[in-house]
Protein backbone atom coordinates (compact mmCIF):
# COMPACT_ATOMS: atom_id res chain seq x y z
CA UNK A 1 0.00 0.00 0.00
CA UNK A 2 1.20 3.43 0.05
CA UNK A 3 3.15 4.66 2.11
CA UNK A 4 3.48 8.02 4.46
CA UNK A 5 3.68 11.31 1.81
CA UNK A 6 4.77 15.13 2.07
CA UNK A 7 4.57 17.89 0.68
CA UNK A 8 6.29 19.60 -0.76
CA UNK A 9 9.42 17.91 -1.37
CA UNK A 10 11.47 21.56 -1.66
CA UNK A 11 10.18 24.67 -0.29
CA UNK A 12 12.54 28.05 -0.33
CA UNK A 13 10.73 30.62 1.33
CA UNK A 14 11.87 34.32 2.00
CA UNK A 15 12.78 35.02 5.93
CA UNK A 16 9.88 36.41 7.65
CA UNK A 17 7.31 34.37 5.22
CA UNK A 18 5.19 31.51 6.70
CA UNK A 19 4.96 28.44 5.17
CA UNK A 20 2.57 24.90 5.55
CA UNK A 21 3.90 21.31 5.48
CA UNK A 22 1.63 18.71 4.90
CA UNK A 23 2.08 14.99 5.47
CA UNK A 24 -0.26 12.39 4.61
CA UNK A 25 0.47 9.36 6.69
CA UNK A 26 -0.51 5.58 5.81
CA UNK A 27 -4.00 4.97 6.13
CA UNK A 28 -4.92 3.94 9.24
CA UNK A 29 -2.37 5.03 11.22
CA UNK A 30 -3.67 6.80 14.19
CA UNK A 31 -0.24 7.70 15.27
CA UNK A 32 1.41 10.92 13.35
CA UNK A 33 4.64 12.27 14.10
CA UNK A 34 6.68 15.30 13.12
CA UNK A 35 10.49 15.63 13.56
CA UNK A 36 13.63 17.75 12.14
CA UNK A 37 16.84 16.89 11.02
CA UNK A 38 19.38 19.51 10.13
CA UNK A 39 22.08 18.64 7.71
CA UNK A 40 24.35 15.52 9.22
CA UNK A 41 22.17 16.15 12.16
CA UNK A 42 19.82 13.57 13.91
CA UNK A 43 16.17 13.75 14.21
CA UNK A 44 14.33 16.34 16.34
CA UNK A 45 11.38 15.52 18.26
CA UNK A 46 9.09 18.29 17.46
CA UNK A 47 4.81 17.26 17.95
CA UNK A 48 3.20 13.81 18.34
CA UNK A 49 -0.77 13.22 17.64
CA UNK A 50 -2.51 10.14 18.96
CA UNK A 51 -5.85 9.46 18.41
CA UNK A 52 -8.47 11.36 19.52
CA UNK A 53 -5.83 12.59 22.70
CA UNK A 54 -4.17 16.24 22.99
CA UNK A 55 -1.42 16.52 21.38
CA UNK A 56 2.44 15.59 22.73
CA UNK A 57 3.80 19.64 21.90
CA UNK A 58 6.79 19.50 24.16
CA UNK A 59 9.31 19.35 20.86
CA UNK A 60 8.24 22.68 19.11
CA UNK A 61 11.28 24.88 19.77
CA UNK A 62 9.43 28.82 19.99
CA UNK A 63 5.59 29.69 19.24
CA UNK A 64 6.32 30.53 15.68
CA UNK A 65 5.62 26.52 15.35
CA UNK A 66 2.17 24.79 15.17
CA UNK A 67 0.86 21.81 13.80
CA UNK A 68 -2.97 20.59 13.52
CA UNK A 69 -4.54 16.89 12.51
CA UNK A 70 -7.74 16.92 10.55
CA UNK A 71 -9.97 14.47 10.50
CA UNK A 72 -7.42 11.99 12.52
CA UNK A 73 -5.81 11.52 9.36
CA UNK A 74 -3.59 14.74 7.07
CA UNK A 75 -1.04 16.65 9.45
CA UNK A 76 -0.10 20.64 8.47
CA UNK A 77 3.15 22.05 10.47
CA UNK A 78 3.33 25.51 10.17
CA UNK A 79 5.99 27.60 10.91
CA UNK A 80 5.57 31.43 11.08
CA UNK A 81 8.01 34.25 10.34
CA UNK A 82 10.31 32.38 9.40
CA UNK A 83 14.09 32.52 10.01
CA UNK A 84 17.73 30.75 8.54
CA UNK A 85 17.59 28.55 11.67
CA UNK A 86 14.68 27.17 10.58
CA UNK A 87 16.27 25.42 7.32
CA UNK A 88 16.15 21.98 7.26
CA UNK A 89 14.64 18.85 6.22
CA UNK A 90 11.42 18.18 8.27
CA UNK A 91 9.82 14.76 8.51
CA UNK A 92 7.11 13.03 9.45
CA UNK A 93 5.99 9.24 10.56
CA UNK A 94 3.03 7.67 11.31
CA UNK A 95 2.54 4.05 13.50
CA UNK A 96 -0.68 2.12 14.15
CA UNK A 97 -2.20 2.26 17.06
CA UNK A 98 -1.18 -1.25 18.94
CA UNK A 99 0.27 -1.71 22.16
CA UNK A 100 3.16 -3.11 20.64
CA UNK A 101 3.72 -0.98 18.15
CA UNK A 102 7.77 0.17 17.99
CA UNK A 103 8.03 0.94 14.31
CA UNK A 104 7.73 4.30 12.40
CA UNK A 105 7.20 4.54 8.95
CA UNK A 106 8.53 7.77 7.65
CA UNK A 107 7.72 9.72 4.61
CA UNK A 108 10.51 11.23 2.33
CA UNK A 109 10.92 14.71 4.15
CA UNK A 110 10.49 18.15 3.09
CA UNK A 111 13.39 20.29 2.57
CA UNK A 112 13.21 24.02 3.38
CA UNK A 113 15.55 26.63 2.48
CA UNK A 114 14.92 30.28 4.43
CA UNK A 115 16.94 32.93 2.81
CA UNK B 1 16.34 14.76 30.10
CA UNK B 2 16.74 12.08 27.35
CA UNK B 3 20.61 11.79 25.98
CA UNK B 4 21.72 8.80 23.59
CA UNK B 5 25.23 8.38 22.44
CA UNK B 6 26.28 7.04 19.37
CA UNK B 7 30.03 7.15 17.70
CA UNK B 8 29.90 10.06 14.99
CA UNK B 9 31.53 7.84 12.19
CA UNK B 10 32.53 4.11 11.51
CA UNK B 11 34.75 2.82 8.64
CA UNK B 12 34.66 -0.65 7.52
CA UNK B 13 36.05 -3.00 4.81
CA UNK B 14 33.26 -5.07 2.47
CA UNK B 15 32.84 -8.13 3.71
CA UNK B 16 33.51 -7.34 7.51
CA UNK B 17 31.88 -7.11 10.78
CA UNK B 18 31.12 -3.71 12.33
CA UNK B 19 29.53 -3.00 16.04
CA UNK B 20 27.63 0.63 16.39
CA UNK B 21 27.21 0.74 20.21
CA UNK B 22 24.56 3.36 21.65
CA UNK B 23 23.95 4.63 25.22
CA UNK B 24 21.27 6.37 26.28
CA UNK B 25 19.78 7.89 29.78
CA UNK B 26 16.03 8.65 29.79
CA UNK B 27 13.54 8.93 31.64
CA UNK B 28 11.30 5.94 30.96
CA UNK B 29 12.34 2.96 28.56
CA UNK B 30 10.16 0.57 27.44
CA UNK B 31 12.43 -0.49 23.81
CA UNK B 32 15.67 0.56 21.96
CA UNK B 33 15.04 0.86 18.14
CA UNK B 34 17.49 1.14 15.21
CA UNK B 35 17.00 3.07 12.08
CA UNK B 36 18.84 3.51 8.82
CA UNK B 37 19.45 6.33 6.49
CA UNK B 38 20.93 6.73 3.40
CA UNK B 39 21.69 10.07 2.29
CA UNK B 40 18.98 11.95 0.95
CA UNK B 41 16.55 9.08 2.02
CA UNK B 42 14.09 8.93 5.02
CA UNK B 43 15.06 6.29 7.86
CA UNK B 44 13.95 3.03 7.66
CA UNK B 45 13.29 0.54 10.49
CA UNK B 46 16.21 -2.11 11.29
CA UNK B 47 15.24 -3.44 14.51
CA UNK B 48 13.53 -3.57 18.30
CA UNK B 49 15.18 -4.74 21.25
CA UNK B 50 12.69 -4.04 24.65
CA UNK B 51 13.77 -7.10 26.77
CA UNK B 52 17.74 -7.88 27.39
CA UNK B 53 19.37 -9.94 24.57
CA UNK B 54 20.38 -10.48 20.89
CA UNK B 55 17.81 -10.25 18.27
CA UNK B 56 18.56 -11.42 14.57
CA UNK B 57 17.52 -10.36 11.46
CA UNK B 58 19.68 -11.62 8.47
CA UNK B 59 22.85 -9.88 8.27
CA UNK B 60 21.65 -7.43 11.02
CA UNK B 61 21.22 -8.07 14.92
CA UNK B 62 20.85 -5.84 17.34
CA UNK B 63 21.97 -6.12 21.10
CA UNK B 64 20.63 -4.58 24.58
CA UNK B 65 21.04 -5.06 27.78
CA UNK B 66 18.74 -2.47 30.22
CA UNK B 67 21.17 -2.89 33.59
CA UNK B 68 23.61 -1.25 31.65
CA UNK B 69 21.37 1.31 29.50
CA UNK B 70 23.28 -0.04 26.34
CA UNK B 71 22.84 -1.45 23.09
CA UNK B 72 24.57 -1.84 19.53
CA UNK B 73 23.94 -2.89 16.05
CA UNK B 74 26.10 -5.30 14.68
CA UNK B 75 26.15 -5.66 11.11
CA UNK B 76 27.63 -8.69 9.36
CA UNK B 77 29.00 -9.47 5.75
CA UNK B 78 29.62 -5.95 5.01
CA UNK B 79 27.78 -4.46 1.56
CA UNK B 80 29.01 -1.44 0.16
CA UNK B 81 25.19 -0.39 0.26
CA UNK B 82 25.03 -0.59 3.76
CA UNK B 83 27.15 2.71 3.71
CA UNK B 84 24.43 5.05 5.62
CA UNK B 85 23.62 6.47 8.56
CA UNK B 86 22.21 4.81 11.73
CA UNK B 87 20.36 5.94 14.43
CA UNK B 88 19.37 4.76 17.70
CA UNK B 89 16.14 5.12 19.51
CA UNK B 90 14.64 5.19 22.56
CA UNK B 91 10.68 4.38 23.06
CA UNK B 92 9.62 6.20 26.16
CA UNK B 93 6.11 5.09 26.72
CA UNK B 94 4.14 2.09 26.77
CA UNK B 95 0.77 2.09 24.11
CA UNK B 96 1.16 2.17 20.56
CA UNK B 97 2.50 5.23 18.89
CA UNK B 98 4.79 6.70 21.32
CA UNK B 99 7.30 8.72 20.26
CA UNK B 100 11.07 8.38 20.03
CA UNK B 101 14.18 10.01 21.02
CA UNK B 102 16.80 9.53 18.58
CA UNK B 103 20.54 9.23 19.22
CA UNK B 104 22.50 11.64 16.87
CA UNK B 105 23.89 8.82 14.31
CA UNK B 106 26.45 7.03 13.56
CA UNK B 107 27.92 7.40 9.55
CA UNK B 108 29.34 3.79 8.62
CA UNK B 109 31.60 4.04 5.64
CA UNK B 110 32.12 0.67 4.18
CA UNK B 111 35.03 0.84 1.53
CA UNK B 112 36.51 -1.73 -0.79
Amino acid sequence: GAGVSQSPSNKVTEKGKDVELRCDPISGHTALYWYRQSLGQGLEFLIYFQGNSAPDKSGLPSDRFSAERTGGSVSTLTIQRTQQEDSAVYLCASSPDRPSSYEQYFGPGTRLTVT
Amino acid sequence: GQSLEQPSEVTAVEGAIVQINCTYQTSGFYGLSWYQQHDGGAPTFLSYNALDGLEETGRFSSFLSRSDSYGYLLLQELQMKDSASYFCAVKTGTGGGNKLTFGTGTQLKVEL
